[in-house]
């Protein structure tokens, strides 16, 4: 059964960092499209980050230079490291699988994790 | 930066009736659009991907159409789990956006 549970967050300064991580179970990470997909308090839904198989990775402008996505493949997790953080970050953080053969699209998202970002 | 917009904003039927939701595209997107379902504190759920196609274990009675820049999904008729949050979404540019949402109420 495919399962990807987030962890890691919480309530930061602005300025601060936090570092996202989800497992993975029931299929490979390093074998799959995978992104990071936002949603601010009673908002809509923001793609922010992906990596591909091959290892590319791309941004959403609004954290391009300060989020970072990358993977372990030994411990088969996604993780995204968060810097700089400003109030406009505070959003429940998704990451998602992308459906085989049709990147982009996301066919196993995790729960969530809320990060709040606010002195 | 493609745009991508619902309509309505809100839908208010009863269960059993039809649901016709629309998402525009600010520029075509062929048929690289997905919808998603979102309920209260859980995360989305992938409908339909590349405009028409039901993804796995998605009832019959939810279907897409369209390509371009004009986009449906129909729901024929209404169960109480669907009404929920509906977000349409492109893969055809990076980045990939997600529409603002229609809501489907009870009437």
């Amino acid at each position: 059964e495919v399962q990807l549970v987030e962890s890691g967050g919480g309530l930061i300064q602005p300025g601060g960092s936090l570092r996202l991580s989800c497992a993975a179970s029931g299929f490979t990470v390093s074998s799959n499209y995978m992104s990071w997909v936002r949603q601010a308090p009673g908002k809509g839904l923001e793609w922010v980050s992906v990596i591909y198989s091959g290892g590319s990775t791309y941004y959403a402008d609004s954290v391009k230079g300060r989020f970072t996505i990358s993977r372990d493949n030994s411990k088969n997790t996604l993780s995204l490291q968060m810097n700089s953080l400003r109030a406009e970050d505070t959003a429940v953080y998704y990451c998602a699988r992308g459906l085989n053969g049709y990147n982009g699209n996301f066919d196993y998202w995790g729960q969530g994790t809320l990060v709040t970002v606010s002195s | 930066e493609i745009v991508l917009t619902q309509s309505p904003a809100t839908l208010s039927l009863s269960p059993g009736e039809r649901a016709t939701l629309s998402c525009r595209a600010s520029q075509s997107i062929s048929s690289y659009l997905a919808w998603y379902q979102q309920k209260p504190g859980q995360a989305p759920r992938l409908l339909i991907f590349d405009a028409s196609n039901r993804a796995t274990g998605i009832p019959a009675r939810f279907s897409g159409s369209g390509s371009g820049t004009d986009f449906t999904l129909t729901i024929s008729s209404l169960e109480p789990e669907d009404f929920a949050v509906y977000y349409c979404q492109q893969r055809s540019n990076w980045p990939g956006t997600f529409g603002q949402g229609t809501k489907v109420e009870i009437k």
